[in-house]
């Protein structure tokens, strides 16, 4: 079957740092996305990998190994207002269809 | 803003109607999705098309259908609607797998069905 796992919940200090770790397996792999969700609105896209390693923008890196089947999300330095839902999700077919996990919701705390 | 619209922001109907929902993608953008999100089942993959033409499925059920215009939108449609499609509908759009970069999905702001 197809399985995308992450955490269900998270909590951390503001100005600290959280990993989310997401691990699947999928059918076919063409890439990896996280993307961040506040309550009732849409995701807004955060970060993408689709080879090996790191890619880091501003505060937010993302992490992948493919032949593990495993990515991170790090936030560093983190603020009140990153307390949302993180998604991983998995591009499974050349059309670009996203298989996403259920989230993550990272709770932020003063 | 993700540039990609849709309309209306929330729906309150009843058992058995049917109803609309309408995307319109960011400009450019070929590829359109659907996905619902309700509580318990987290964002659920409905349809895809890619300039017209249907490109994949997912857990649309029968009572469901989308299609996508000559002008690139998009409308969803839910029939003989039930309580547990009570959810929120959201459209996302992107270039389409030919551009030659990261085919990224951008999201608009869903619509929230109501089924009473």
């Amino acid at each position: 079957g197809q399985n995308i796992d992450q955490p269900t919940e998270m909590t951390a200090t503001e100005g600290a740092i959280v990993q989310i770790n997401c691990t699947y397996q999928t059918s076919g792999f063409n890439g990896l996305f996280w993307y961040q969700q506040h309550a009732g609105e849409a995701p807004t896209f955060l970060s993408y990998n689709v080879l090996d390693g790191l890619e880091e923008k501003g505060r937010f890196s993302s992490f992948l190994s493919r032949s593990k089947g495993y990515s991170y999300l790090l936030l560093k330095e983190l603020q009140m207002k990153d307390s949302a839902s993180y998604l991983c999700a998995v591009i499974s077919d050349s059309w670009g269809k996203l298989q996403f996990g259920a989230g993550t919701q990272v709770v932020v705390t003063p | 803003d993700s540039g990609v619209t849709q309309t209306p922001k929330h729906l309150i109907t009843a058992t058995g109607q049917r109803v609309t929902l309408r995307c319109s993608p960011r400009s450019g953008d070929l590829s359109v999705y659907w996905y619902q999100q309700s509580l318990d089942q987290g964002l659920q993959f409905l349809i895809q098309y890619y300039n017209g033409e249907e490109r994949a499925k997912g857990n649309i059920l029968e009572r469901f259908s989308a299609q996508q215009f000559p002008d690139l939108h998009s409308e969803l449609n839910l029939s003989s609607l039930e309580l547990g499609d009570s959810a929120l509908y959201f459209c996302a759009s992107s270039v389409g797998p030919y551009s030659g970069g990261t085919d990224t999905q951008y999201f608009g702001p869903g619509t929230r069905l109501t089924v009473l």
